[in-house]
This record gives C-alpha cells, structure tokens and sequence, in this order.
C-alpha cells in the first residue's frame, strides 16, 4: 500500500523558518517525482513545487509565489522528500501536502498544517 | 500562467441521475510529448484529494466506472453517470502540461 506521512508543521511567526518532511512506503521513491503542494484554509488547491527523479537530474521547480523562500529536496535512500520554508508569511498558511508523481499526482498524503502567524 | 476554468462551481445532483463537470484551459494542454495532461481529482469533505482521471480520460485504480473523463485541446469534461452519495465532493481540474501547473477553482457536488 502507497503511504505518504507529512510532519513538521505547527505555527510559526512570519520571517521564521520551517521544514517539513514527507515519509513514504510502498513504491520505489528514487522512480518517482515528488511534489508539494498547498491548500489555504476553505481555499482550493496550489502547487508549491516539485523535483525530478535523481536519473533526470533531481531538478526542482517552484511556482512563483514560493521561489527563493522555499527549497525541495529528497533523500532516496530514506524514502524522504523534504520542503525547507524559509521568511514565511502570512499568506503561506495552508495544509501541505506531498504527492508523488509530477503531472499527475496519483497519490497524497493526509497534510501537514502550517500557521504562520504572529 | 494557464488558467483553468470550471463549470458549473456549484452542482446539485439528483441520485441515480447523470452530472457533467465542464474544464476549460486558457491554451492548448497537449505536451510536445503527445500526451495531454488534464487531471481530475476528487476532495471529499475533510480529506485529501484523490485522482480519479489522468491524461484526461484514464481511470485510476479502483475509481468506479461511473466516472468517466473526455475531451481534448482546450474543452475537458468530467462525467458522473449516476450519481451516489459517496460523490458529495469538490471536483477541481488540473493541467499539468506547462509549469507551473494549475488548478480549477473546484466544482462542488452536492446532493439535491
């Protein structure tokens, strides 16, 4: 069974610093693109990001409204992709989730709750 | 950006009865790799999205059949052939064709 576990959200102040975790099982991570993206509170659904398989480069991309601040990374020998937030604000409070695949992201975990605020 | 369109935003549904779902993309979804990829994913209440329809009409594993997805270029739609209870959801389209990929605003699916 595909499983996808999302930790290290919480509440944070704006310009603070965050880094969540993506734990997965139940496929071979390293084939696998994996993305990140975010719902705001009652809000529908954004991308944040997402980065190739290490045999394409491990490239990643980042929409707009998070490029700069944050970074995707993964560690195929964990199974883990990561998502660093760095000057958080406001407006980046939503559910995170993770997701595995790129064009179409097949599955998802349950979401981490980031709350920036002060 | 390439914006996504749904409609209608809001549909009540009648059980046992048909519901179509309207997805309209700014330009043209098909890949210089020939594929198109629209996307159509289901959020029921308090839950995380779940694919139902990829490359706009391939059925994931173990989504009934009374859902079907068509459509090419620009003009997507969704189908529910008979509508059921469980269906009570957000329906949002997404493209995934050209970075950065976007969403619909979501079509909610309520029963009547």
């Amino acid at each position: 069974e595909v499983q996808l576990v999302e930790s290290g959200g919480g509440l944070i102040q704006p310009g603070r610093s965050l880094r969540l975790s993506c734990t997965t099982s139940g496929f071979t991570f390293g084939d696998y693109t994996m993305s990140w993206l975010r719902q705001a509170p009652g809000k529908g659904l954004e991308w944040v990001g997402f980065i190739t398989t290490k045999a394409i480069g491990e490239t990643p991309l980042y929409a707009a409204s998070v490029q700069g601040r944050f970074t995707i990374s993964r560690d195929d020998s964990k199974s883990i992709a990561y998502l660093q937030m760095n000057s958080l604000k406001t407006e980046d409070t939503a559910l995170y989730y993770c997701a595995n695949m790129g064009r179409h992201p097949a599955h998802w975990g349950q979401g981490a709750l980031v709350t920036v605020s002060s | 950006d390439i914006v996504m369109t749904q409609s209608p935003l809001s549909l009540p549904v009648t059980l046992g009865q048909p519901a179509s779902i309207s997805c309209r993309s700014s330009q043209s979804l098909v890949h210089s790799d020939g594929n198109t990829y629209l996307t159509w994913f289901q959020q029921r209440p308090g839950q995380s999205p779940r694919r139902l329809i990829y490359k706009v009409s391939q059925r994931d594993s173990g989504v009934p059949d009374r859902f079907s997805g068509s459509g090419s270029g620009t003009d997507f739609t969704l189908k529910i052939s008979r509508a059921e209870a469980e269906d009570v959801a957000i329906y949002y389209c997404m493209q995934g064709t050209h970075w950065p990929f976007t969403f619909g605003p979501g079509t909610k699916v309520d029963i009547e």
